[in-house]
């Protein structure tokens, strides 16, 4: 069964340095998301990504963020320079251009910042 | 705007209890009406979903139906196991353009022996 996958599955960093995750969407979808969850808290979205460009995104979304497909398969979501409450689980999903809108999770990278 | 409302936790059961979460939403929309179960150090997997008003959505025992009436999309199960100890997130994606999915706060169930 296709599957979102993410990498790494954790990654421990300090402060202030540069960190990409990475996630490789279901192969025949066309909209792809960032969202994250701070431990306990709730999912929040970060950014959807449409037709090579940025759809939406929501006010976490800040100048430190960038998203990319470099090419056919991969999405990335890159932070800049880390700051301590970057530190969460962040979820890459994807989706079809169905009506029903469901979409599908990878498992999730956990980012820890020191 | 767009949000979910949900019924706040933890929930704590004895396994054969009956569950109810209750979910209620707002949407400029029409939204796809969905419940999320995150089980311990898992990622977000879908549990049920509904389309349309008075569908529903049905698996593993769970059940919800989308009442537009009441705008609202409770989840029930009639005899909960310890297996269904997770968080569950009621959520909506309206049903045009890339929108984005809105999440409730999610509601802790853990089932006990």
């Amino acid at each position: 069964e296709p599957e979102v996958t993410q990498t790494p599955s954790h990654q421990v960093t300090q402060m202030g340095q540069e960190v990409i995750l990475r996630c490789v969407p279901i192969s025949n979808h066309l909209y792809f998301y960032w969202y994250r969850q701070i431990l306990g808290q709730k999912v929040e979205f970060l950014v959807s990504f449409y037709n090579n460009e940025i759809s939406e995104k929501s006010e976490i979304f800040d100048d430190q963020f960038s998203v990319e497909r470099p090419d056919g398969s991969n999405f990335t979501l890159k932070i800049r320079s880390t700051k301590l409450e970057d530190s969460a689980m962040y979820f890459c999903a994807s989706r079809t251009t169905s009506d029903t809108g469901e979409l599908f999770f990878g498992e999730g990278s956990r980012l820890t910042v020191l | 705007g767009n949000s979910v409302t949900q019924m706040e936790g933890p929930v704590t059961l004895s396994e054969e209890a009956f569950l109810t979460i209750n979910c209620t939403y707002t949407a400029t929309g029409y939204p796809s009406l969905f419940w999320y179960v995150q089980y311990p150090g898992e990622g977000l997997q879908l549990l049920l979903k509904a389309t349309k008003a008075d569908d529903k959505g049905s698996n593993k025992g769970f059940e919800a139906t989308y009442r537009k009436e009441t705008t609202s999309f409770h989840l029930e199960k009639g005899s909960v196991q310890v297996s269904d100890s997770a968080v569950y997130f009621c959520a909506l994606i309206l049903q045009t353009g890339a929108n984005n999915l809105f999440f409730g706060t999610g509601t802790r169930l853990t089932v006990i022996p």
